[in-house]
């Protein structure tokens, strides 16, 4: 079955640390983002990516990178320089980036970091 | 990106209709409507979304106003399985492929009573 998938599921972290977390789709899809949710709040984007080679800083981007060196890979890394890296983390990916009904967002299962 | 506003929870009882309200009402011409639900702890799940017209899918029905500053997802017999909050989008038609930029506010907790 075509997805994405994220990995690790759970991950803990000391301060200082660098941290990468995985997102893989095979649903041949051009654009991947990332976000981030704290408890009881919405979803913020990180960045984004609408093809491969290139991405863009969302909201809250200060603290993070990406690359996107395949279409089938987004990987997030959570910096030093991240100072509430705590949360669970959303990786999704559209068919493009049009609005049309063949463009909504499919999401990975998420990656909960915590940091000690 | 319209901002939308939603109650904070409501409960539905097994087997009835459960009617999840939405106010848009800062809403232009050219913004659609999106819905997604998200079950604890996992990633979001697209439900529906229109423009104008109401829509149906397997899922749920979506009903916008004729002046389009508010919205009601149906979900016609909802089982306990559909406990989730439940988060509803309005984004900007953009010209030449920008972004998919959703902005997904806190939502509303729906909570499936047996």
């Amino acid at each position: 079955d075509g997805g994405i998938t994220q990995s690790p599921k759970y991950l803990f972290r000391k301060e200082g640390q660098n941290v990468t977390l995985s997102c893989e789709q095979n649903l041949n899809h051009d654009a991947m983002y990332w976000y981030r949710q704290d408890p009881g709040q919405g979803l913020r984007l990180i960045y984004y990516s609408q093809i491969v080679n290139d991405f863009q800083k969302g909201d809250i981007a200060e603290g993070y990178s990406v690359s996107r060196e395949k279409k089938e890979s987004f990987p997030l890394t959570v910096t030093s320089a991240q100072k509430n890296p705590t949360a669970f983390y959303l990786c999704a990916s559209s068919k493009g980036t049009g609005l049309s009904g063949a463009n909504v967002l499919t999401f990975g299962a998420g990656s909960r970091l915590t940091v000690l | 990106d319209a901002k939308t506003t939603q109650p904070p929870s409501m409960d539905c009882a097994e087997g009835r209709a459960a009617n999840l309200p939405c106010n848009h009402s800062t809403i232009s011409g050219n913004e659609y409507v999106y819905w997604y639900r998200q079950i604890h702890s996992q990633g979001p799940q697209y439900i529906i979304h229109g423009l104008k017209n109401n829509e149906t899918n397997e899922m749920a029905s979506l009903i916008i106003t004729e002046d389009r500053k508010s919205s009601t997802l149906i979900l016609p017999h909802a089982t306990l399985r559909d406990t989730a909050v439940y988060y509803c989008i309005v984004r900007v038609r953009q010209v030449g492929g920008a972004t998919n930029k959703l902005i997904f506010g806190t939502g509303t907790l729906l909570a499936v009573q047996p």
